[in-house]
């Protein structure tokens, strides 16, 4: 099993849909979990920290489920410009990180 | 946007031949890291430096090595480079734990061996 396992998608979804993805991961050891965002051939970037309490940022939130050992991300009223590749990222030791390979979100007029 | 860049951006190089990228970065900050990111596969560590002098491996470290002389300056050296090295390089800033503590990436580096 692999250590992180996304969905690769593609998700298509209109624009104003809310769409969902989740992110497992294996160690139930895992310390700190973050949710980045890449466009097309550029870097990631951070997008939010993950807590079990949640966390929201505008149209996104994050959630963290430690008992069944998988996060999520939230995004409502979908724009155009959400369209992207969400990577999660789980972080077990320190400098032991671990990147998802990504589910590509696109935002359809 | 954290202040990293990293050269070159592009480069085709040969089977054989020695390469190296190198990661700038003007945030002082004692963290780097290096990672390859291919298609069906996350970004992979490749070797990381905790200060100046100090480095560690990674996930992926075979055929690569890594110098850090300075703290602004983190160089990834491909010694003999093959075409299985085709990727995407991203050099990283920052601490992987704790909330506080994320990682900035550069805008990455395109290598093809051919």
């Amino acid at each position: 099993r692999k250590e992180v396992e996304q969905d690769p998608g593609p998700f298509n979804v209109p624009e104003g849909a809310t769409v969902a993805f989740n992110c497992t991961y294996s160690n139930s050891a895992s310390q700190s979990f973050f949710w980045y965002r890449q466009d097309c051939r550029k870097e990631p970037k951070l997008l939010m920290s993950v807590y079990s309490s949640g966390n929201e940022d505008g149209r996104f939130t994050a959630q963290l489920n430690r008992a069944s050992q998988y996060i999520s991300l939230l995004i409502r009223d979908s724009k155009l410009s959400d369209s992207a590749t969400y990577l999660c990222v789980v972080i077990l030791l320190y400098q032991k990180v671990t990147f998802g390979i990504g589910t590509k979100l696109q935002v359809i007029p | 946007d954290a202040g990293i860049t990293q050269s070159p951006r592009h480069k085709v190089t040969e089977t054989g031949t020695p390469v190296t990228l190198r990661c700038h970065q003007t945030e002082n900050h004692r963290y780097m890291y290096w990672y390859r990111q291919d298609p069906g596969h996350g970004l992979r560590l490749i070797h990381y430096s905790y200060g100046v002098k100090d480095t560690d491996k990674g996930e992926v470290s075979d055929g690569y090595s890594v110098s850090r002389s300075k703290t602004e300056d983190f160089l990834l050296t491909l010694e003999s480079a093959t075409s299985s090295q085709t990727s995407v390089y991203f050099c990283a800033i920052g601490a992987a734990s704790g909330d506080s503590d994320t990682q900035y990436f550069g805008p990455g580096t395109r290598l093809t061996v051919l």
